[in-house]
């Protein structure tokens, strides 16, 4: 079936570092992803939509400077979370489709800020 | 905001079925019903998803009102694996995650 990777899985560094994240899905073309985060027994929260070739699409309260979304091909979607502080320490979660069918998530990227 | 409601929390006992609710009173013609489930620190995983008539498939079955406000994802024999939090959400052109509902399966 779909699958979605998301890379990497962890990331433990220091405050004032730029985090990379990576979204592909693996055997499918994705028209959308979204990128959301997920604090500890709290739901997932959407971040932004991303759309291939176009500009990413944010909710409400998310600083599109903060988190850099590039959606560059079908298959890759990257979130940089630019100059990242304790606060953004998350469970940061991708997920990516086509059109209205069901969403294929990735495992979660565990970001740490010390 | 999320367009769905779900109860906070359930409890089953392991081999009998369980009845998830959700009510979706503002759903649009061309929004599916999709659940997910996730379990600790892993991204959701896809259950089933409907437009209009019921659904079955290997995980689950879903059960749609006539009116669509509301659906049930039916468990028919819960195991301790499918303890985790259950998600419904109205796939249009937007995926915004409620609370969900937290499935505790005891032995």
């Amino acid at each position: 079936g779909a699958v979605v990777s998301q890379h990497p899985s962890r990331v433990i560094c220091k405050s004032g570092t730029s985090v990379k994240i990576e979204c592909r899905s693996l055997d499918f073309q994705a028209t959308t992803m979204f990128w959301y985060r997920q604090f500890p027994k709290q739901s997932l929260m959407l971040m932004a939509t991303s759309n291939e070739g176009s500009k990413a699409t944010y909710e409400q309260g998310v600083e599109k400077d903060k988190f850099l979304i590039n959606h560059a091909s079908l298959t890759l979607s990257t979130l940089t979370v630019t100059s990242a502080h304790p606060e953004d320490s998350s469970f940061y979660i991708c997920s990516a489709g086509q059109g209205g069918q069901p969403q294929h998530f990735g495992d979660g990227t565990r970001l740490s800020i010390l | 905001d999320a367009k769905t409601t779900q109860p906070n929390s359930m409890e089953s006992n392991e081999e009998e079925p369980v009845h998830l609710p959700c009510n979706h009173s503002t759903i649009s013609g061309t929004d599916y019903i999709h659940w997910y489930r996730q379990l600790p620190s892993q991204g959701p995983e896809y259950v089933i998803h409907g437009l209009t008539s019921n659904v079955n498939n290997r995980m689950a079955s879903l059960a749609i009102a006539e009116d669509r406000k509301s659906s049930t994802l039916i468990l028919h024999r819960a195991t301790l694996r499918d303890a985790a939090v259950y998600y419904c959400i109205l796939n249009g052109n937007d995926m915004r995650f409620g609370a969900g509902t937290r499935l505790t399966v005891k032995p």
